[in-house]
């Protein structure tokens, strides 16, 4: 069983668009979640913290719900260098800071 | 800023032989990690380390084994490299604690022949 779960997809949608991705992950004594981006053969880099009360950076929101065990991530009015692959982390549980992440979101932005 | 560097962008080895993948940062952080990268599969575990010469096996430690002397440096050593390690390997660090995220290095693609 998969701890953390994400549409692999890929998402295609064209420039101006808004997208969502969901990532679900199973122990519910998970404390911190984050969402990396990753472009094609590059290393991840953190995009944004997710935090309990949800944040915003410019187009991109980031949201927790604990209740259902998933966090999400808005991008509004996609532009073409948007286009990457999303994973999302979550840390914690059981005193562990070792993250366990997800395998990614493609997300392709075509003109 | 914090900066991870890792030792080589590609490396291309013949199977059995030893490698050597080294992992520096800069930002004095205790934690330090190696993943592998393979289409499909994701990031997946191999070691981690929260201080001076602790580790501790990850999710896939076979045929791996890892050294840190020094707080900035984190190496991974495949002791026979095998076709099956051919891969994208990264490094990673983060300060202690669970709230902070991980930096990552640009990654090693290595191609064992």
């Amino acid at each position: 069983r998969k701890e953390v779960e994400q549409d692999p997809g890929p998402f295609n949608v064209p420039e101006g668009a808004t997208v969502a991705f969901n990532c679900t992950y199973s122990n519910s004594a998970s404390q911190s979640f984050f969402w990396y981006r990753q472009d094609c053969r590059k290393e991840p880099k953190l995009l944004m913290s997710v935090y309990s009360s949800g944040n915003e950076d410019g187009r991109f929101t980031a949201q927790l719900n604990r209740a259902s065990q998933y966090i999400s991530l808005l991008i509004r009015d996609s532009k073409l260098s948007d286009s990457a692959t999303y994973l999302c982390a979550v840390n914690g549980g059981g005193g562990s800071y070792i993250p366990t992440f997800g395998r990614g979101t493609s997300l392709i932005v075509h003109p | 800023d914090v900066k991870v560097t890792q030792s080589s962008r590609y490396l291309v080895k013949r199977t059995g032989e030893k490698v050597f993948l080294e992992c520096v940062q800069d930002m004095d952080h205790e934690n330090m990690f190696w993943y592998r990268q393979d289409p499909g599969l994701g990031l997946r575990l191999i070691y981690f380390s929260y201080d001076v010469k602790m580790k501790e096996k990850g999710d896939i430690p076979e045929g791996y084994s890892v050294s840190r002397e020094k707080k900035e440096r984190f190496s991974l050593i495949l002791e026979s490299a095998s076709t099956n390690q051919t891969s994208m390997y990264l490094c990673a660090s983060s300060p202690p604690g669970q709230g902070y995220e991980q930096y990552f290095g640009p990654g090693t693609r290595l191609t064992v022949t």
